[in-house]
């Protein structure tokens, strides 16, 4: 089964640094997505992105918070100045789009995600 | 806005026995509803989606939920537990109607006891 794939597995960064996020979903889909996962809590969704332009984001996402499709196959986050809160594993996920840009199948292929620790 | 509440952290179940993960959701419009399951050190993967018609969905390994409206509920069921079910279990909700967000539960981790 085709995968989507996340780089670094593991990131540890210091506090006011900047940090990219790579994914490559899955070739054929259009949806891609941004969720992060505190230890032991939630997964919470951060953004959305179709047709290169962000189409729906979460009050986690803030202007430190941004993506990016730079080419045909890779999509990134990148946080501009990381905080302590910012520490979490981000799984990037992707989904076909089957009618008029909206993402009707509705299973998601995540990645294995990336380990963030903000020191 | 739409909401997940898993009530369980931790189900513990004797491998061979039914098992049941708990889930209930808040939507404005139509729920679409899905179950998620991760491994250790993987990403969450599909197991099941209610999106309309029959109220019994039935999905990968086994599995199985029930939507049922007027509980607002869509518990995840197996007929009998097997040892490699054991893993983090996500219930997740979308509103039918508007967003293109899914949302997550916190999860449930299911231990089966061999």
């Amino acid at each position: 089964e085709p995968e989507v794939t996340q780089t670094p597995s593991h990131q540890v960064t210091q506090m006011g640094q900047e940090v990219i996020l790579r994914c490559v979903p899955i070739s054929n889909h259009l949806y891609f997505y941004w969720y992060r996962q505190i230890l032991g809590q939630k997964v919470e969704f951060l953004v959305s992105f179709y047709n290169n332009e962000i189409s729906e984001k979460s009050e986690i996402f803030d202007d430190q918070f941004s993506v990016e499709r730079p080419d045909g196959s890779n999509f990134t986050l990148k946080i501009r100045s990381t905080k302590l809160e910012d520490s979490a594993m981000y799984f990037c996920a992707s989904s076909e789009a089957l009618s008029l840009g909206r993402a009707t199948n509705e299973k998601l292929f995540f990645g294995s995600g990336t380990q963030l620790s903000v020191l | 806005a739409q909401s997940v509440a898993q009530p369980e952290d931790q189900v513990n179940v004797a491998e061979g026995n039914p098992l049941t993960v708990k889930c209930t959701y808040s939507v404005s419009g139509n729920p679409y509803l899905f179950w998620y399951v991760q491994y250790p050190n993987r990403g969450l993967q599909f197991l099941l989606k209610y999106i309309t018609g029959d109220n019994l969905v039935k999905g990968s390994y086994g599995f199985e939920a029930e939507f049922n409206k007027s509980q607002t509920s869509f518990h995840l069921k197996k007929p009998s537990a097997l040892v490699s079910d054991s893993a983090l279990y996500f219930c997740a909700v979308r509103d039918g109607r508007r967003d293109d967000k899914i949302i997550f539960g916190k999860g449930t981790r299911l231990h089966i006891l061999p």
